[in-house]
Protein backbone atom coordinates (compact mmCIF):
# COMPACT_ATOMS: atom_id res chain seq x y z
CA UNK A 1 0.00 0.00 0.00
CA UNK A 2 1.27 3.53 0.03
CA UNK A 3 3.02 5.53 2.43
CA UNK A 4 0.13 7.38 3.63
CA UNK A 5 2.00 8.49 7.17
CA UNK A 6 2.44 6.38 10.25
CA UNK A 7 2.64 9.98 12.19
CA UNK A 8 -1.08 11.22 10.51
CA UNK A 9 -3.33 12.31 13.13
CA UNK A 10 -6.17 9.61 14.11
CA UNK A 11 -9.92 10.07 14.53
CA UNK A 12 -11.31 7.05 16.25
CA UNK A 13 -15.12 6.61 15.68
CA UNK A 14 -18.00 4.29 16.71
CA UNK A 15 -19.35 2.54 13.26
CA UNK A 16 -23.06 4.14 12.97
CA UNK A 17 -21.59 7.42 14.66
CA UNK A 18 -20.93 10.47 12.62
CA UNK A 19 -17.80 11.72 12.05
CA UNK A 20 -16.19 15.49 11.74
CA UNK A 21 -12.53 15.69 10.25
CA UNK A 22 -11.23 19.16 10.71
CA UNK A 23 -8.52 20.89 8.85
CA UNK A 24 -7.35 24.18 9.28
CA UNK A 25 -5.79 25.95 5.22
CA UNK A 26 -3.53 28.11 5.32
CA UNK A 27 -4.29 30.86 2.77
CA UNK A 28 -7.13 32.98 3.30
CA UNK A 29 -7.60 34.18 -0.07
CA UNK A 30 -8.00 30.28 -1.63
CA UNK A 31 -11.22 30.14 -3.38
CA UNK A 32 -11.89 26.39 -3.43
CA UNK A 33 -11.37 23.35 -1.11
CA UNK A 34 -11.86 19.83 -2.04
CA UNK A 35 -11.88 16.72 0.82
CA UNK A 36 -9.96 13.71 -0.53
CA UNK A 37 -10.30 10.29 0.82
CA UNK A 38 -7.73 7.47 0.42
CA UNK A 39 -7.83 4.04 1.05
CA UNK A 40 -4.68 1.68 1.44
CA UNK A 41 -3.01 1.14 -1.75
CA UNK A 42 -4.87 3.67 -3.96
CA UNK A 43 -4.80 7.15 -5.07
CA UNK A 44 -6.84 9.74 -3.30
CA UNK A 45 -10.42 9.99 -4.38
CA UNK A 46 -12.79 12.88 -4.70
CA UNK A 47 -15.37 13.21 -2.29
CA UNK A 48 -16.77 16.80 -1.89
CA UNK A 49 -15.77 20.15 -2.96
CA UNK A 50 -16.76 23.71 -2.07
CA UNK A 51 -15.98 27.43 -3.70
CA UNK A 52 -15.36 30.29 -1.00
CA UNK A 53 -18.99 31.87 -1.93
CA UNK A 54 -20.56 28.91 -0.12
CA UNK A 55 -20.17 27.70 3.80
CA UNK A 56 -21.78 24.27 3.46
CA UNK A 57 -22.67 22.02 1.12
CA UNK A 58 -23.61 18.30 1.26
CA UNK A 59 -23.26 15.11 -0.16
CA UNK A 60 -24.47 11.69 -0.06
CA UNK A 61 -23.81 11.26 3.58
CA UNK A 62 -21.19 13.93 3.80
CA UNK A 63 -20.99 17.23 4.75
CA UNK A 64 -18.48 20.33 4.00
CA UNK A 65 -18.68 23.19 6.01
CA UNK A 66 -16.17 26.21 5.54
CA UNK A 67 -15.51 28.37 7.88
CA UNK A 68 -13.52 31.89 5.79
CA UNK A 69 -13.14 33.62 9.16
CA UNK A 70 -11.16 30.92 11.07
CA UNK A 71 -9.60 29.43 7.70
CA UNK A 72 -11.47 26.59 9.04
CA UNK A 73 -13.15 23.27 7.16
CA UNK A 74 -14.81 20.14 8.04
CA UNK A 75 -15.89 17.03 6.59
CA UNK A 76 -18.90 15.65 8.19
CA UNK A 77 -19.62 12.04 7.88
CA UNK A 78 -23.13 10.27 8.96
CA UNK A 79 -23.34 7.06 9.99
CA UNK A 80 -20.17 5.85 9.74
CA UNK A 81 -19.49 2.86 7.88
CA UNK A 82 -16.43 0.18 8.14
CA UNK A 83 -15.89 1.54 4.46
CA UNK A 84 -15.31 4.75 5.74
CA UNK A 85 -11.64 4.02 6.92
CA UNK A 86 -9.09 5.91 5.40
CA UNK A 87 -7.21 8.98 5.13
CA UNK A 88 -8.96 11.74 4.76
CA UNK A 89 -7.39 15.08 2.84
CA UNK A 90 -8.53 18.50 2.73
CA UNK A 91 -6.78 20.58 -0.42
CA UNK A 92 -7.11 24.40 -1.25
CA UNK A 93 -6.67 26.18 -4.39
CA UNK A 94 -5.95 30.11 -4.96
CA UNK A 95 -7.83 30.93 -8.78
CA UNK A 96 -5.42 28.67 -10.19
CA UNK A 97 -4.77 25.00 -11.84
CA UNK A 98 -2.53 23.93 -8.32
CA UNK A 99 -4.13 22.29 -5.59
CA UNK A 100 -2.03 22.23 -2.41
CA UNK A 101 -2.85 18.93 -0.24
CA UNK A 102 -3.24 19.00 3.38
CA UNK A 103 -1.12 16.33 5.65
CA UNK A 104 -4.03 14.29 6.22
CA UNK A 105 -6.16 12.37 9.45
CA UNK A 106 -6.65 8.77 9.42
CA UNK A 107 -9.98 7.56 10.31
CA UNK A 108 -10.75 4.29 12.04
CA UNK A 109 -13.87 2.90 12.20
CA UNK A 110 -14.48 0.87 15.98
CA UNK A 111 -17.03 -2.11 15.33
CA UNK B 1 -13.94 4.68 -19.05
CA UNK B 2 -11.22 2.84 -17.07
CA UNK B 3 -9.51 5.14 -14.80
CA UNK B 4 -6.26 6.62 -14.67
CA UNK B 5 -3.73 4.14 -15.53
CA UNK B 6 -0.65 4.09 -14.44
CA UNK B 7 2.54 1.99 -14.96
CA UNK B 8 4.05 0.09 -13.53
CA UNK B 9 2.64 -0.68 -9.77
CA UNK B 10 5.92 -1.28 -8.16
CA UNK B 11 9.35 -0.53 -9.08
CA UNK B 12 12.27 -1.49 -7.26
CA UNK B 13 15.81 -0.55 -8.83
CA UNK B 14 19.48 0.31 -7.37
CA UNK B 15 20.57 3.68 -6.60
CA UNK B 16 22.17 5.31 -10.42
CA UNK B 17 19.56 3.93 -12.70
CA UNK B 18 17.21 5.85 -14.48
CA UNK B 19 13.28 5.22 -13.96
CA UNK B 20 10.35 5.67 -15.91
CA UNK B 21 6.91 5.78 -14.69
CA UNK B 22 3.91 5.99 -17.20
CA UNK B 23 0.67 7.65 -17.17
CA UNK B 24 -2.39 7.23 -19.26
CA UNK B 25 -5.26 10.27 -18.27
CA UNK B 26 -8.22 9.85 -19.24
CA UNK B 27 -9.74 10.17 -22.00
CA UNK B 28 -11.11 14.07 -22.95
CA UNK B 29 -8.91 15.40 -19.77
CA UNK B 30 -7.52 18.33 -20.56
CA UNK B 31 -4.99 18.38 -17.57
CA UNK B 32 -2.42 16.03 -16.02
CA UNK B 33 -0.89 16.31 -13.01
CA UNK B 34 2.07 14.35 -11.39
CA UNK B 35 2.52 14.07 -7.47
CA UNK B 36 4.95 12.18 -5.06
CA UNK B 37 3.36 11.12 -1.59
CA UNK B 38 5.87 10.61 1.11
CA UNK B 39 5.92 10.22 4.73
CA UNK B 40 7.40 13.45 5.63
CA UNK B 41 6.06 15.63 3.10
CA UNK B 42 2.92 14.14 2.45
CA UNK B 43 1.25 14.81 -1.32
CA UNK B 44 3.22 17.34 -3.39
CA UNK B 45 2.64 18.27 -6.49
CA UNK B 46 5.57 17.97 -9.22
CA UNK B 47 4.46 19.29 -12.58
CA UNK B 48 1.26 19.70 -14.36
CA UNK B 49 0.43 20.11 -17.84
CA UNK B 50 -2.63 21.77 -19.98
CA UNK B 51 -3.31 20.05 -23.56
CA UNK B 52 0.61 18.41 -23.22
CA UNK B 53 2.62 21.56 -22.42
CA UNK B 54 4.21 21.77 -19.30
CA UNK B 55 2.56 24.66 -17.04
CA UNK B 56 4.14 24.65 -13.82
CA UNK B 57 7.21 22.73 -12.69
CA UNK B 58 8.36 24.51 -9.57
CA UNK B 59 7.70 20.85 -7.40
CA UNK B 60 10.30 19.57 -9.56
CA UNK B 61 12.61 18.41 -6.75
CA UNK B 62 15.90 18.56 -8.93
CA UNK B 63 17.19 18.77 -12.95
CA UNK B 64 17.56 14.78 -11.94
CA UNK B 65 13.35 14.71 -12.75
CA UNK B 66 11.77 15.38 -16.27
CA UNK B 67 8.43 14.80 -16.85
CA UNK B 68 7.19 15.05 -20.53
CA UNK B 69 3.43 14.79 -22.39
CA UNK B 70 4.31 13.99 -25.99
CA UNK B 71 0.28 13.54 -26.65
CA UNK B 72 -2.94 14.32 -24.78
CA UNK B 73 -3.20 9.86 -23.75
CA UNK B 74 0.28 9.32 -22.24
CA UNK B 75 2.69 11.00 -19.69
CA UNK B 76 6.02 9.92 -18.58
CA UNK B 77 7.83 11.03 -15.17
CA UNK B 78 11.73 9.98 -15.55
CA UNK B 79 14.27 10.25 -12.60
CA UNK B 80 17.81 9.87 -14.07
CA UNK B 81 19.98 9.17 -11.83
CA UNK B 82 17.60 7.54 -8.76
CA UNK B 83 18.15 7.93 -5.07
CA UNK B 84 17.11 6.10 -2.25
CA UNK B 85 15.62 9.69 -1.19
CA UNK B 86 13.61 9.21 -4.39
CA UNK B 87 11.63 6.38 -2.60
CA UNK B 88 7.97 7.34 -2.23
CA UNK B 89 4.43 6.52 -4.15
CA UNK B 90 4.27 8.58 -7.39
CA UNK B 91 0.56 9.54 -8.62
CA UNK B 92 -0.81 10.66 -11.59
CA UNK B 93 -4.23 12.47 -11.73
CA UNK B 94 -5.89 14.03 -14.91
CA UNK B 95 -9.06 16.59 -14.73
CA UNK B 96 -10.98 18.90 -17.45
CA UNK B 97 -10.13 22.29 -17.17
CA UNK B 98 -12.29 24.83 -17.27
CA UNK B 99 -10.40 28.03 -17.88
CA UNK B 100 -9.82 29.64 -14.35
CA UNK B 101 -9.61 26.57 -12.11
CA UNK B 102 -9.78 23.00 -13.03
CA UNK B 103 -12.50 20.29 -12.26
CA UNK B 104 -12.08 17.73 -9.67
CA UNK B 105 -8.83 15.71 -10.45
CA UNK B 106 -8.84 11.90 -10.57
CA UNK B 107 -6.16 9.99 -9.74
CA UNK B 108 -4.30 7.03 -10.83
CA UNK B 109 -3.50 3.77 -8.78
CA UNK B 110 0.38 5.23 -8.16
CA UNK B 111 3.28 3.58 -8.66
CA UNK B 112 5.60 2.75 -5.34
CA UNK B 113 9.64 3.30 -6.67
CA UNK B 114 11.63 1.88 -3.72
CA UNK B 115 15.19 2.74 -4.57
CA UNK B 116 18.00 0.98 -2.90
Amino acid sequence: GESVGLHLPTLSVQEGDNSIINCAYSNSASDYFIWYKQESGKGPQFIIDIRSNMDKRQGQRVTVLLNKTVKHLSLQIAATQPGDSAVYFCAESLRDDKIIFGKGTRLHILP
Amino acid sequence: DAGVIQSPRHEVTEMGQEVTLRCKPISGHDYLFWYRQTMMRGLELLIYFNNNVPIDDSGMPEDRFSAKMPNASFSTLKIQPSEPRDSAVYFCASSWGSGFSTDTQYFGPGTRLTVL
